[in-house]
């Protein structure tokens, strides 16, 4: 099966710091969205981008389809974009819409 | 339009017993999946209905089972309840004949003594 993995898989950013956070995927996709799971553990919607770039307030997204890989980035972070991060893509190969996650990224924004 | 929901969000069970875990889907979205997340193994697919058939079912034990209803609705049951199984079940809609976008629930947080 595809095989997904993100880096780094801990981030300590001081408040109103950047960050890139990336994600590398092992065969050709037809979804890939990023995730933010909250402390309750739900996980939220941040971008479904299978490709090329997109763009939502401080965050935005870029995947390039043809290298395999993804990248968040996050500009002037603050204390509440504290969490994890988890990318993951589908492999319509599996006949599904099955997600496989990388195993997330845990950014801690102090203030 | 109302997300994800799902029943209970936590619940504690005893060794061998069994549990039923509900999810309604986004409203119009037909595709329900399962996942669950534990520390050790991180996020891993159990399986996904559509249109009341399951398309595709992850690594699990015969323990884990589910199914889905007409109006999307779905319950993932597992049975002769194990530690390991103390986990977050999350669910997921989707409407593949639009995109195949995945919303999550809350999740289930259950908890095996």
């Amino acid at each position: 099966g595809i095989q997904v993995e993100q880096s780094p898989p801990d981030l300590i950013l001081q408040e109103g710091a950047n960050s890139t956070l990336r994600c590398n995927f092992s065969d050709s996709v037809n979804n890939l969205q990023w995730f933010h799971q909250n402390p309750w553990g739900q996980l939220i919607n941040l971008f479904y981008i299978p490709s090329g770039t997109k763009q939502n307030g401080r965050l935005s997204a870029t995947t390039v389809a043809t290298e395999r890989y993804s990248l968040l980035y996050i500009s002037s972070s603050q204390t509440t974009d504290s969490g994890v991060y988890f990318c993951a893509v589908v492999d319509r190969g599996a006949g599904s819409y099955q997600l496989t996650f990388g195993k997330g990224t845990k950014l801690s924004v102090i203030p | 339009k109302a997300g994800v929901t799902q029943t209970p969000r936590y619940l504690i069970k005893t060794r061998g017993q069994q549990v039923t875990l509900s999810c309604s889907p986004i409203s119009g979205h037909r595709s329900v999946s399962w996942y669950q997340q534990t520390p050790g193994q991180g996020l891993q697919f159990l399986f996904e209905y559509f249109s009341e058939t399951q398309r595709n079912k992850g690594n699990f034990p015969g323990r884990f089972s589910g199914r889905q209803f007409s109006n999307s609705r779905s319950e993932m049951n597992v049975s002769t309840l194990e530690l390991g199984d103390s986990a977050l079940y999350l669910c997921a809609s989707s409407a593949p004949d639009i995109g195949d976008e995945q919303y999550f629930g809350p999740g289930t947080r259950l908890t095996v003594t």
